[in-house]
């Protein structure tokens, strides 16, 4: 059962950089035909798509967040990161971690993490 | 940007109730939509994908339909673990997966 886990801190001064790590366990992130995505969700909002990336380290970014997003992936650790610069306070929101998995011909979220609620704030 | 609209924004309904949620799309998305359940406090969780197939260990009460532009998602009846918030979410524009505003499911 594969399994995935968010970490980093959960406050962030206005300006500078959230950054948050995915530890997946249960299963080699490197093994299958699998993307593995961000998503956020502002307190009482919906979900926003924040980005993808391949093990080959290949990535795509909503075009709404594309000039501050980086992910990044670590098969060795089997983890995979985002960083997100230049932060204000709607920034504030529960990231999630998700994979995405390949079912009938289409990609779907199929696991996700517990989530982990970051504030922007001084 | 293919954009997912959701109806009703809440519905109130008793244990029991067939229960009927609607999304649609801006444009035709074939049958690449999902339904996920979000329990508070709790991450999402995959129902339906390819818009009418089951997730694996979903119970058979939930049920998708519907391609195109215009998709249901119906809980035959309605059982006290099921009062959620649903979200649709697109696969036709891969990599931009857009979700749904989400559809609160409240006891009446």
């Amino acid at each position: 059962q594969v399994q995935l886990q968010e970490s980093g801190p959960g406050l962030v001064k206005p300006s500078q950089t959230l950054s948050l790590t995915c530890t997946v366990s249960g299963g080699s992130i490197s093994s299958g035909s699998y993307y593995w995505s961000w998503i956020r969700q502002p307190a009482g909002k919906g979900l926003e798509w924040i980005g993808r990336i391949y093990t080959s380290g290949s990535t795509n970014y909503n075009p709404s967040l594309k000039s501050r997003v980086t992910i990044s992936v670590d098969t060795s650790k089997n983890q995979f990161s985002l960083k997100l610069s230049s932060v204000t306070a709607a920034d504030t929101a529960v990231y999630y971690c998700a994979r995405l998995g390949w079912l009938r011909g289409g990609y779907y979220f199929d696991y996700w993490g517990q989530g982990t609620l970051v504030t922007v704030s001084s | 940007d293919i954009q997912m609209t959701q109806s009703p924004s809440s519905v109130s309904a008793s244990v029991g109730d067939r229960v009927t949620i609607t999304c649609r799309a801006s444009q035709g998305i074939s049958s690449w939509l999902a339904w996920y359940q979000q329990k508070p406090g709790k991450a999402p969780k995959l129902l339906i994908y390819a818009a009418s197939s089951l997730q694996s260990g979903v119970p058979s009460r939930f049920s998708g339909s519907g391609s195109g532009t215009d998709f249901t998602l119906t809980i035959s009846s309605l059982q006290p673990e099921d009062f959620a918030t649903y979200y649709c979410q697109q696969a036709n524009s891969f990599p931009l997966l857009t979700f749904g505003g989400g559809t609160k499911v409240e006891i009446k």
